[in-house]
């Protein structure tokens, strides 16, 4: 099955700053990359996607980069603020379902 | 257009009891998925189904659970007999097709069994 994985697992940064949270999967057919971002108690929130047939996306402070190659695609934050701590999933997927990685807990500080 | 919608948000249950997992998927939508969390983990996907058929199960537990997506009315995921290893949350997604596609999540049920 699809192995998917994610670093790092947690991430601190100053407020301003920016933040990266890599992904790699395995599965070679995956042609869906999103990422989901979920905050205490709530449901998982779609963010940003990429299609592979794209190589980088961009949405105001948020961007993916996606290396179909490499098997790998990357979340990229600008100008951090607070209420971007949350943690971060990437889930590659295709036909059928997402595959979720273990998740990165990002904390940003005033 | 409301959102996915899952109740009840929590469920408390004696081991041994029924839980039923209710989701109304976006208006429009006709694919759901459910998926397993754990504290501090991520989310594992357990079912797929469409409207009165189950698509993949490969995550579903062998024993005591089941789903459902009949014509008319939420998906269902029922587990029979609980224990504390099924204490989670369980959240809901649907989307408006199978391929490449946005999945819209649910704020999730949280079963704590006791």
């Amino acid at each position: 099955g699809e192995n998917v994985e994610q670093h790092p697992s947690t991430l601190s940064v100053q407020e301003g700053d920016s933040a990266v949270i890599k992904c790699t999967y395995s599965d070679s057919a995956s042609n869906y990359f999103p990422w989901y971002k979920q905050e205490l108690g709530k449901g998982p929130q779609l963010i940003i996607d990429i299609r592979s047939n794209v190589g980088e996306k961009k949405d105001q402070r948020i961007a993916v980069t996606l290396n179909k190659t490499a098997k790998h695609f990357s979340l990229h934050i600008t100008e951090t603020q607070p209420e971007d701590s949350a943690v971060y999933f990437c889930a590659p997927g295709g036909y059928n379902k997402l595959i979720f990685g273990a998740g990165t807990r990002l904390a940003v500080h005033p | 257009n409301a959102g996915v919608m899952q109740n009840p948000r929590h469920l408390v249950r004696r081991r041994g009891q029924e839980a039923r997992l209710r989701c109304s998927p976006m208006k429009g939508h006709s694919h759901v998925y459910w998926y397993r969390q754990l504290p501090e983990e991520g989310l594992k996907f357990m079912v797929y189904l469409q409207k009165e058929n189950i698509i993949d199960e490969s995550g579903m537990p062998k024993e005591r659970f089941s789903a459902e997506f009949p014509k008319e009315g939420p998906s269902i995921l029922r587990i029979q007999q609980v224990v504390r290893g099924d204490s989670a949350a369980y959240f809901c997604a649907s989307s408006v097709q199978d391929r490449n596609t946005e999945a819209f999540f649910g704020q999730g049920t949280r079963l704590t069994v006791v």
